[in-house]
Formats: structure tokens, C-alpha cells, sequence
């Protein structure tokens, strides 16, 4: 149980091409789901709380118009990359909690290898 | 604001041996929750352990156990028979349960090489 599943699993494309990126809880229900980012050799930094049916909530720093959130269900969440560049290529890892279990570990995708060329 | 400090960048161990992993944190909470994720070369972040800060018994899952020193803020991961497959980059992380939105912080890091 409590399986995450994140697509495409990577990504290479042009600059200035905008990327989406799909986080499903396959088995559960989840109110909110987190987006990571992560660089070579690093932790994962957390970029924003994806909350179901309201706006998402960002960590400092981290650009809403560029990244865009939606959650529109209780089993995907999306992170789009608006308008991609280089610096933009990174390791992006989604993960959810199951409603209802705050105090529960959050069950984690297996990621999105974005380049962007 | 929570941190968490991995103070052992690279560690190394050889199959069937034991290794400890360091990991402490700072907050002025009294109760929260202590865990440690895998990530295998594959970058999958694998759920190894976790600790509810409430529970004075140390956590243990087969090989895997840790040391909860909660006056110290010390939560340190103990691998027993160290397998090729434990080779990966471990994170320690917190989390403060405030609700649906609970967040958790992570550690830098340490990767972890099995030898033969």
C-alpha cells in the first residue's frame, strides 16, 4: 500500500518549453502533497505545499509564477515548470501523506530527472 | 525554525559489518517525530525508521535501529549486517505534527558505501 507514482520519470527539452510533472497517490487519499527539489549530491529541499482545492503554499525563495501547483483532486497534484531553462534542470521528487495522518511519514514518487537543453 | 545535522558527509563498512550514522537536531518542540529515509543509486526515497519523540523505546526494524538520546537531540541509525543493498545516501528528518500540512526537514545527508 501507499503508493506514489510521478511522471514522466525524466524529461529532456528545449528552453523555453514548459514542463508539467504528475504526482498520484495510487492507493490513498491525500489532502496535501509535497514537491521537492533536489541538486547533484545534495539534500531534498522542499519548494512548496500542494494543498487539494486551494492555492499551494511556497518556502521562501521559490518562484510561483515560474512553478506552478495544482491540485485538483484527492490523488494528483501537478508542478509545472513555466517557461524552462538550464538553471531549471534538477532532480524533482514528489511526495504525499495519507488524510487524516498528519503524524504519518510522507510516502514519496520516485521522481522527475528534468534537463533542460 | 527545526535543523538537522548530518555531521558524516561519506562513510564506508564492509559487508556483514556494523555502522552507526549520525544525525542531530535543534528545536525547541517537546513533541515531534524523528525519521531516517534511504536513497538508493536509483533516487527512490525509501521510509527506513522512524521515532515518535514521545516513546522513550528506540525504534528498531530488523537491522535497522537507532539510538534516540532526546535530552542530547541526538537520533543516530545503526545498520547490523551491513548488505551491498544498504549501499545509498541516508537522510535523517524531522517533523513537527501541525495538521495535514506537516513538514519535514532534512538532514544533508550521508552516503553510505559497502564494501566486500
Amino acid at each position: 500500500g501507499a503508493v506514489v507514482s510521478q511522471h514522466p520519470s525524466r524529461v529532456i527539452c528545449k528552453s523555453g518549453t514548459s514542463v508539467k510533472i504528475e504526482c498520484r497517490s495510487l492507493d490513498f487519499q491525500a489532502t496535501t502533497m509535497f514537491w521537492y527539489r533536489q541538486f547533484p549530491k545534495q539534500s531534498l529541499m522542499l519548494m512548496a505545499t500542494s494543498n487539494e482545492g486551494s492555492k499551494a503554499t511556497y518556502e521562501q525563495g521559490v518562484e510561483k509564477d515560474k512553478f506552478l501547483i495544482n491540485h485538483a483532486s484527492l490523488t494528483l497534484s501537478t508542478l509545472t515548470v513555466t517557461s524552462a531553462h538550464p538553471e531549471d534542470s534538477s532532480f524533482y521528487i514528489c511526495s504525499a501523506r495519507e488524510t487524516g495522518n498528519s503524524n504519518q511519514p510522507q510516502h514519496f514518487g520516485d521522481g522527475t530527472r528534468l534537463s533542460i537543453l | 525554525a527545526q535543523t538537522v545535522t548530518q555531521s558524516q558527509p561519506e562513510m564506508s563498512v564492509q559487508e556483514a559489518e556494523t555502522v552507526t550514522l549520525s544525525c542531530t537536531y535543534d528545536t525547541s518542540e517537546n513533541n515531534y517525530y524523528l525519521f531516517w529515509y534511504k536513497q538508493p543509486p536509483s533516487r527512490q526515497m525509501i521510509l527506513v525508521i522512524r521515532q515518535e519523540a514521545y516513546k522513550q523505546q528506540n525504534a528498531t526494524e530488523n537491522r535497522f535501529s537507532v539510538n534516540f538520546q532526546k535530552a542530547a537531540k541526538s537520533f543516530s541509525l545503526k545498520i547490523s549486517d551491513s548488505q551491498l543493498g544498504d549501499t545509498a545516501m541516508y537522510f535523517c528528518a524531522f517533523m513537527i505534527d501541525t495538521g495535514t500540512a506537516s513538514k519535514l526537514t532534512f538532514g544533508t545527508g550521508t552516503r553510505l558505501q559497502v564494501t566486500l
